[in-house]
Order: C-alpha cells, then structure tokens, then sequence
C-alpha cells in the first residue's frame, strides 16, 4: 500500500529562519510527487510537482527536490504570510488518486 | 469561474438525513475527483470520474456514499442516512483530462457537520 509520511507535523520559525520540511514514501511505481500549500479552511493550492529523482523546483521562497525515498520542501527566508500547513502527495502505478501526507503546519512569526 | 467550485460552503444535518454536496470543476477539465479531509488529516482520495463515468471508486467508505455526473461537468456527491463520522471537509479537485501525471486544481470544500 502507498504511504506518505511527512515531518515535522508542526513547526516555529522566526522570520528570516530557514528550514526545511520532509515528506518521504513508499510506493510501487511513482509517477509523480506533489506539494500544495493549505490556508485554514480553505482547499489546497498546488505549488509544484516532481517526476523523477534528482528534480527540483523553484518558486520564491520554496525550493523542492526529489529523492528515491523522499522529497523536501526548503523555505528560504520565510516570511509571516508563508504560514500554512504544507501538503505532500504521491501519485503511483495505474491510478489517477492522490495519496496524502498529514501535512506540516508551518507558523512564521514576525 | 476560473476555479473549482464547490457548494454549500458549509451544510450542518442531523444524523440519518440525507445530503448533496456539489462540484463544479474548472471549465473544459474532463477528470474530477472528490476527497474526505478530516481534522489534522490530510485529504483521502473518494472517486476519480473521467467524463461521465467513475473511473476509479475505490475509495468510497461504504454504500452510503455515491457520486454522479450525469454531463461530464457537474458532480453531486450524495451521501444517504448521514453518521457523525462522516463529519469532515469534502473536497473537489479536476485536472484537464486525467492522463499521466496531471496536477490535480482544489476548490474550497465543504464543511459537513452531521449532528
């Protein structure tokens, strides 16, 4: 069965603190590695998808990056508004379905 | 809209009754997919459909829950004779056609409270 563990479940940073967040599996047949940014009572927002190991992506702050066994989500100089629980999602063999992590809640304080 | 939709925002029933919660996915995708979040949880998969048809049911919980969409656009996530458990976030997702390794676009949910 496909699992997604990510840790830490929750995190403090200081603005300004750099970090990063982890999300490793275990699936047969990996097509494709997910991360979405979750505000409080609103739906995900996807940030980036990874195919292959050794890949990596970049957006502002954030910069993920794939291994066979795990990804990370690195947060340069996080700011207060980057505050939000980070998903990660495998998408594996024949199916279309997305399978999730709990998630990490970041908190940036000013 | 630009984005998923989903309505109502919120519904609050009383156990045993009857709900409908609907999905209207970004224009032009044809795959859909529902998912269940939980408090604390992240989101677990339900139905995938491809056009009119259920693809993929794998993760409906019992046969109280069933999905259709009838015009391979709107979707209605019907749950019959409501338990507390199934108090959670109903999330949709849609993706442009549902091949290889499309990224999957999320509305806002809906906030199922059953009493």
């Amino acid at each position: 069965e496909d699992q997604v563990t990510q840790s830490p479940e929750a995190l403090r940073l200081q603005e300004g603190e750099s970090s990063s967040l982890n999300c490793s599996y275990t699936v047969s047949g990996l097509r494709g590695l997910f991360w979405y940014r979750q505000d409080p009572g609103k739906g995900p927002e996807f940030l980036f998808t990874l195919y292959s190991a050794g890949e990596e992506k970049e957006k502002e702050r954030l910069k993920a990056t794939l291994t066979k066994k795990e990804s990370f989500l690195h947060i340069t100089a996080p700011k207060p508004e980057d505050s939000a629980t980070y998903l990660c999602a495998v998408q594996a063999g024949g199916f279309q379905k997305l399978v999730f992590g709990t998630g990490t809640r970041l908190l940036v304080s000013p | 809209g630009a984005g998923v939709s989903q309505t109502p925002s919120n519904k609050v029933t009383e156990k045993g009754k009857y709900v409908e919660l609907r999905c209207d996915p970004i224009s032009g995708h044809t795959a859909l997919y529902w998912y269940r979040q939980s408090l604390g949880q992240g989101p677990e998969f339900l139905i995938y459909f491809q056009g009119t048809g259920a693809a993929d049911d794998s993760g409906l919980p019992n046969d109280r829950f069933f999905a259709v969409r009838p015009e391979g656009s709107v979707s209605t996530l019907k749950i019959q004779r409501t338990e507390r458990g199934d108090s959670a976030v109903y999330l949709c997702a849609s993706s442009p056609d549902g091949g290889g390794q499309e990224t999957q676009y999320f509305g806002p949910g809906t906030r199922l409270l059953v009493l």
